[in-house]
């Protein structure tokens, strides 16, 4: 079973900054690595799929990085509405198809 | 355009059974790879289970195998979970979730609420 690490945690930034996120396996998943978004209240979001390809209609600011067992996701200037969970997720191996366990953007 | 609408959440005495729908309109359920996916209160996202695009294989989280059981029905476009032996642990909100590509969670539905007490 491949393991998802998020890091930070929690993440205190303010609008127009950068925000840098990371996830790490416990073993290779190639780029098989996606990135979601969830707001409160709302269902979760693809952003980033196979590991740095944008989904349709997510904007430019978000960008994804990485191979093998590390990965980062990238918000080149938060916007208001980006202050969310993000969640990356790996399907190299599975079942199970497993979630890390998020990093929360919060307005500081 | 894609939507997924999930229903048949509420709460359910432990040891009951329960059975969610996910009515899909703009795509073709079976033939996409359909999953469902939990989030407990307060907590992350959980895969519970996935059917495949066209074969229909079926593929479970090891919390739920042998009590849940994931199905669609191709005349009313819908997707299923048939959960039984519940218990608290499988408190949480129901997502149903599409891919173009196995184990990818391109569109979500809204989620439905199933609360396991007594």
């Amino acid at each position: 079973e491949i393991l998802l690490t998020q890091s930070p945690a929690t993440l205190s930034l303010s609008p127009g900054e950068r925000a840098t996120l990371s996830c790490r396996a416990s073993q290779s998943v190639n780029n098989y690595l996606a990135w979601y978004q969830q707001k409160p209240g709302q269902a979760p979001r693809l952003l980033i799929y196979d590991a740095s390809n944008r989904a349709p209609g997510i904007p430019a600011r978000f960008s994804g990085s990485g191979s093998g067992t590390d990965f980062t996701l990238t918000i080149s200037s938060l916007e208001p509405e980006d202050f969310a969970v993000y969640y990356c997720q790996q399907r190299q191996f599975w079942p199970p198809l497993n979630f890390g366990g998020g990093t929360k953007v919060e307005s500081k | 355009e894609v939507q997924l609408v999930e229903s048949g959440g509420g709460l359910i005495q432990p040891g009951g059974s329960l059975r969610l729908s996910c009515a899909a309109s703009g795509f073709i359920v079976s033939s996409s790879y359909m999953s469902w996916v939990r989030q407990a209160p307060g907590k992350g996202l959980e895969w519970v289970s996935l059917i495949y695009s066209g074969s229909g294989s079926t593929y479970y989280a090891d919390s739920v195998k042998g009590r849940f059981i994931i199905s669609r029905d191709t005349s009313k476009n819908t997707l299923y979970l048939q959960m039984n032996s519940l218990t608290a642990e499988d408190t949480a909100v129901y997502y149903c979730a599409r891919g173009a590509v196995a184990a990818r969670f391109e569109y979500w539905g809204q989620g439905t609420l199933v609360t396991v007490s007594s």
